[in-house]
């Protein structure tokens, strides 16, 4: 059975700090990994992944996999009171229809 | 606004009603899903269709009833749901292009479904 695991499952910080959230994963038909944010309802996508090594960027927000190891991080750095949300990864397999498996999700509360 | 559109956004239904939960995509996607979100638990995928065609039914009971008439629409049948089915159910929609995987999903805002 594929299994997504995050941790850590919530993490308070204040404004300003730089937090690291990780995603480790046993899948068979690898594809890709994503992250996603959820701020209220509708997740919405920040990266995906299919190489090993090489870092996504935007603005604040970072990414790196690591397929020999099985695992992803996202980095925020300078964190600011909307990055306040659910942190989903999802792995991204499927010999035949394409499917996500989700982890449970990091939630992130920034304080000011 | 991610291209996908849920409708109800809130629903209340009792164990004995039918009612029915709309996803609208308008990216020109081919393919479609369900997704669960309970508390405390991962997205849980319920059905995928590709095309139109229905390729995935992850275990789903039958109270839970998919239909596909065409690539940019989705609905999710209710019939006789137990509380534990109180959740939020999630469209979203990808592009598969001959074989090509690596695609995201777009998600709507859900239906929050409650059964009492």
């Amino acid at each position: 059975e594929d299994k997504v695991v995050q941790s850590p499952l919530s993490l308070v910080v204040h404004e300003g700090d730089t937090v690291t959230l990780n995603c480790s994963y046993e899948v068979t038909n690898f594809r890709s990994l994503l992250w996603y944010k959820q701020e209220k309802k509708a997740p919405t996508f920040l990266f995906m992944l299919t190489s090993s090594g090489i870092e996504k960027k935007s603005g604040r927000l970072s990414s790196i996999l690591d397929k020999k190891e099985l695992f992803s991080i996202l980095n925020i750095t300078a964190t600011q009171t909307g990055d306040s949300a659910i942190y989903l990864c999802a792995v991204g397999t499927g010999a035949g229809s394409y499917q996500l498996t989700f982890g449970k999700g990091t939630k992130l509360s920034v304080i000011p | 606004e991610t291209g996908v559109t849920q409708t109800p956004r809130h629903l209340v239904m009792g164990m004995t009603n039918k009612k029915s939960l709309k996803c609208e995509q308008h990216l020109g996607h081919n393919a479609m899903y369900w997704y669960k979100q309970s508390a405390k638990k991962p997205l849980e995928l319920m059905f995928v269709y590709s095309l139109e065609e229905r390729v995935e039914n992850n275990s789903v009971p039958s109270r839970f009833s998919p239909e596909c008439p065409n690539s940019s629409h989705l609905f999710l049948h209710l019939h006789t749901l137990q509380p534990e089915d109180s959740a939020l159910y999630l469209c979203a929609s990808s592009q598969e292009a001959g074989g090509a995987f690596n695609t995201e999903a777009f998600f709507g805002q859900g239906t929050r479904l409650t059964v009492v």
